[in-house]
């Protein structure tokens, strides 16, 4: 079945240093999202890539979909107290079950 | 316009009892999906509900069910509890005609503590 993973499980930088987390699937993906769920929260949106190779900005996070659709990333710069939680990328797959797979998330912690 | 709410937001059942557990989607959303949430497993897909029928399912033993109400309203039902079914459930609601296309909006989730 299809798999969603994520590297790394955890992360843990220093305030102003960057962070990245990577997602990849078993399969190509016709889309994929990321949320981001804040300690003792849910999960909230944050951005949809559609197209083979998009990449999107909002202020400090780029977020990029690889070429074959099988891979994506989430990078933030400079890294800020209010970006601690858990980030994780979901997507759907372009045959089969067509429900939004979660990746198994990375949780991102920032020393002041 | 009001968010997702789930109801109850905690609850502790002992071993063998079931559960119901309620989502209000958002106003307009006729897709709701729901999760199990556990910190080994992460965000485990249970089913996707959409006018009224499950057009997705997770790989959940059959003590796991579902359903949706005419008004898009929905619940998740677990039965002869376990110890491993703590956790918490997140309903999430999406405008989605197409399954796994749109943004999902989640719930504050319902923790279900099982003794």
């Amino acid at each position: 079945g299809q798999q969603v993973m994520q590297i790394p499980q955890y992360q843990h930088v220093q305030e102003g240093e960057d962070f990245t987390t990577y997602c990849n699937s078993s399969t190509t993906l016709s889309n994929i999202q990321w949320y981001k769920q804040r300690p003792g929260g849910h999960p909230v949106f944050l951005i949809q890539l559609v197209k083979s190779g998009e990449v999107k900005k909002q202020k400090r996070l780029t977020f990029q979909f690889g070429e074959a659709k099988k891979n994506s990333s989430l990078h933030i710069t400079a890294t800020q107290t209010t970006d601690v939680g858990t980030y994780f990328c979901a997507g759907k797959g372009r045959t089969g079950a067509n429900n939004l797979f979660f990746g198994t998330g990375t949780r991102l912690t920032v020393i002041p | 316009k009001a968010g997702v709410t789930q109801t109850p937001r905690y609850l502790i059942k002992t071993r063998g009892q079931q559960v119901t557990l309620s989502c209000s989607p958002i106003s307009g959303h006729r897709s709701v999906s729901w999760y199990q949430q556990t910190p080994g497993q992460g965000l485990q897909f249970l089913f996707e509900y959409f006018s009224e029928t499950q057009r997705n399912k997770g790989n959940f033993p059959g003590r796991f069910s579902g359903r949706q109400f005419s008004n898009s309203r929905s619940e998740m039902n677990v039965s002869t509890l376990e110890l491993g079914d703590s956790a918490l459930y997140l309903c999430a609601s999406s405008l989605s005609r197409e399954a796994g296309a749109n943004v999902l909006t989640f719930g504050a989730g319902s923790r279900l503590t099982v003794l």
